[in-house]
């Protein structure tokens, strides 16, 4: 079973910080995802990516297949952007999501 | 479209109720996924589902927990009799492919 660790548990910023969060995984995956979450529960999609980069505004989020890694920045951090990010792998074929713990950020003005 | 829907948003009940919680996916959408949330444990898998086939349910916590997909647009999850340690956010997703669309979650509070 894949094993996904993010780190840090929980980061504060001041408004403007460049962010990053780093998410590791155990095994081979088809695909990795990047996840938010506001407070009010609701669950968005902000990347899916199997390898290299992809970028989205102020977001940014990498992965390194050989090292089992992916980091997602945020640059020029705004409060809106508090809120908990969650590091999700898939294996192949319609398998699910196994998830890390989450990161809380929180981006004060 | 209008995305994953799930119902009810919010469910208050007593400890020894049944509890149905319900999903429609995304129309086209080939699998469905129950997940629970709780702040101890995160997210984690329940069951889910592949052409209304289920195929890994071995996250259901007990025999207390059930779940159906009568077909390609309805789900349902039950827990018969309820517990208070049952009180979490229940997400249901669907996804064609890779990508996973998310419902906007029924918080279960048990008392």
């Amino acid at each position: 079973k894949n094993e996904v660790e993010q780190s840090p548990q929980n980061l504060t910023a001041q408004e403007g910080e460049f962010i990053t969060i780093n998410c590791s995984y155990s095994v081979g995956i088809s695909a990795l995802h990047w996840l938010q979450q506001h407070p009010g529960g609701g669950i968005v999609s902000l990347f899916m990516l199997s390898s290299g980069k992809k970028k989205h505004g102020r977001l940014i989020a990498t992965i390194n297949i050989q090292e089992k890694h992916s980091s997602l920045h945020i640059t020029a951090s705004h409060p809106r952007d508090s809120a908990v990010y969650i590091c999700a792998v898939k294996g192949g074929g319609n398998t699910p999501l196994v998830f890390g713990k989450g990161t809380r950020l929180s981006v004060i003005a | 479209d209008a995305g994953v829907i799930q119902s009810p948003r919010h469910e208050v009940t007593e400890m020894g109720q049944e509890v149905t919680l319900r999903c429609k996916p995304i129309s086209g959408h080939n699998s469905l996924f129950w997940y629970r949330q709780t702040m101890m444990r995160g997210l984690e898998l329940l069951i889910y589902f592949n052409n209304n086939v289920p195929i890994d349910d071995s996250g259901m916590p007990e025999d207390r927990f059930s779940a159906k997909m009568p077909n390609a647009s309805f789900s349902t999850l039950k827990i018969q009799p309820s517990e208070p340690r049952d009180s979490a956010v229940y997400f249901c997703a669907s996804s064609l492919y890779d990508e996973q669309y998310f419902g906007p979650g029924t918080r279960l509070t048990v008392t």
